[in-house]
């Protein structure tokens, strides 16, 4: 079964305090993994998207990577802003599947 | 690029009646829409996914008469709450593809509050 696992639950962090999530998988075929942030009250809010094993993407403070088996969300320098939820998905790569699998998120909170 | 919009944002209704929520796409083509339902605290749970034109596909446990789906044109998907009950009260949210090894790009929610 796939199946997505993240940790850890929850995370406070003092601004500027770097770290990383972590999102580990199993998955009978890897088509993608994504990464999200969701606000409270809002829909997730697209990220990054990684395919294969040894890539990494960033977007300013953040920056994603991958292997057969986990990725990590690295956070550099965080700002309060960057308080959310992260949530990470798989897309198992099963013939005519687009749906994703999600992890149940890590609540981060950056305090000032 | 890649907005997806939501309506309504919050809707109150009364036990028993019917509430339709609705989802676009406004700058793609979504070949594929999906409607997920979010508990307090609690990650996505997909509930569909809809192809423009043709019948969606529920996930185990959710009953298709209670949530009805239409996905009518390449930009435009529906949920329909039946009979809704103070159970159905939740966040749902909606998400839309634009190819098969496309990234979900997802509405900002419903939150449903039957009374």
């Amino acid at each position: 079964e796939d199946q997505v696992t993240q940790s850890p639950e929850a995370l406070r962090l003092q601004e500027g305090e770097s770290s990383s999530l972590n999102c580990s998988y199993t998955v009978s075929g890897l088509r993608g993994l994504f990464w999200y942030r969701q606000d409270p009250g809002k829909g997730p809010e697209f990220l990054f998207t990684l395919y294969s094993a040894g890539e990494e993407k960033e977007k300013e403070r953040l920056k994603a990577t991958l292997t057969k088996k986990e990725s990590f969300l690295h956070i550099t320098a965080p700002k309060p802003e960057d308080s959310a939820t992260y949530l990470c998905a798989v897309q198992p790569s099963i013939q005519g599947a687009q749906k994703l699998v999600f992890g149940q998120g890590t609540r981060l909170t950056i305090n000032p | 690029g890649a907005v997806v919009s939501q309506h309504p944002s919050w809707v109150i209704c009364k036990s028993g009646t019917s509430v339709k929520i609705e989802c676009r796409s406004l700058d793609f083509q979504a070949t594929t829409m999906f409607w997920y339902r979010q508990f307090p605290k609690q990650s996505l749970m997909l509930m569909a996914t809809s192809n423009e034109g043709s019948k969606a596909t529920y996930e185990q446990g959710v009953e298709k008469d209670k949530f009805l789906i239409n996905h009518a044109s390449l930009t435009l998907s529906t949920l329909t709450v039946t009979s809704a009950h103070p159970e159905d009260s939740s966040f749902y949210i909606c998400s839309a593809t634009g190819r098969v090894r496309g990234t979900q790009y997802f509405g900002p929610g419903t939150r449903l509050l039957v009374l």
